[in-house]
């Protein structure tokens, strides 16, 4: 199957500080991305979707300014947390389809812890 | 928006036995996959199913789309199964956007 690889796996920042999360599909392009996120012992929730070349598309509840995505290649999507507060610790799981544009493949994820 | 409910929420196992576990969904789909959730939390891609029946070794799926549920077997179970188990679901004409399931946490004991 495709690969998608994200960085970093694990991160403890200071609050007030910004982190960036990228997420790179490995043998493929892909023209959208996804970046999810996790609390523990729950779901998946979608944040948003990272289109190449244009603005993401966040669902209802999160903030553009907070959380921003930015996908300037076919192979690569990145998301900052700006002005990191504890409460945005949490696990942070990037998503890319395969050139079919049926399966979706996901990166490893990252584990953010904000202190 | 479309609801994913699976079933049972939490399952233990004895190393050896069989289980089913279950995807409902509210809507009609044009894709359904399953995730297994290793401790790592490292998304591992089970099945590619957005309708009929599929195996790959001990594990199983079946999609029935008309009456909007799966079915993971899981045969034989192993304590490396051990993990949360999700499906997730793309509503047709949403973008590609996967809309996960609740999960069912299985933990196999020996």
């Amino acid at each position: 199957g495709a690969v998608v690889s994200q960085h970093p796996s694990r991160v403890i920042c200071k609050s007030g500080t910004s982190v960036k999360i990228e997420c790179r599909s490995l043998d493929f392009q892909a023209t959208t991305m996804f970046w999810y996120r996790q609390f523990p012992k729950q779901s998946l929730m979608l944040m948003a979707t990272s289109n190449e070349g244009s603005k993401a598309t966040y669902e209802q509840g999160v903030e553009k300014d907070k959380f921003l995505i930015n996908h300037a290649s076919l192979t690569l999507s990145t998301l900052t947390v700006t002005s990191a507060h504890p409460e945005d610790s949490s696990f942070y799981i990037c998503s890319a389809r395969d050139q079919t544009n049926t399966e979706a493949f996901f990166g490893q994820g990252t584990r953010l812890t904000v202190v | 928006g479309i609801q994913v409910e699976q079933s049972p929420p939490d399952l233990i196992l004895q190393e050896g036995a069989n289980s089913t576990l279950r995807c409902n969904f509210s809507d009609s789909v044009n894709n359904l996959q399953w995730f297994h959730q290793n401790p790592w939390g490292q998304l591992i891609n089970l099945f590619y199913i957005p309708s009929g029946t599929k195996q790959n070794g001990r594990l199983s799926a079946t999609t029935v789309a008309t009456e909007r549920y799966s079915l993971l077997y899981i045969s034989s179970s192993q304590t490396t199964d051990s993990g949360v188990y999700f499906c997730a679901v793309m509503l047709t004409g949403t973008a590609s956007k996967l809309t996960f399931g609740t999960g069912t946490r299985l933990q196999v004991t020996l």
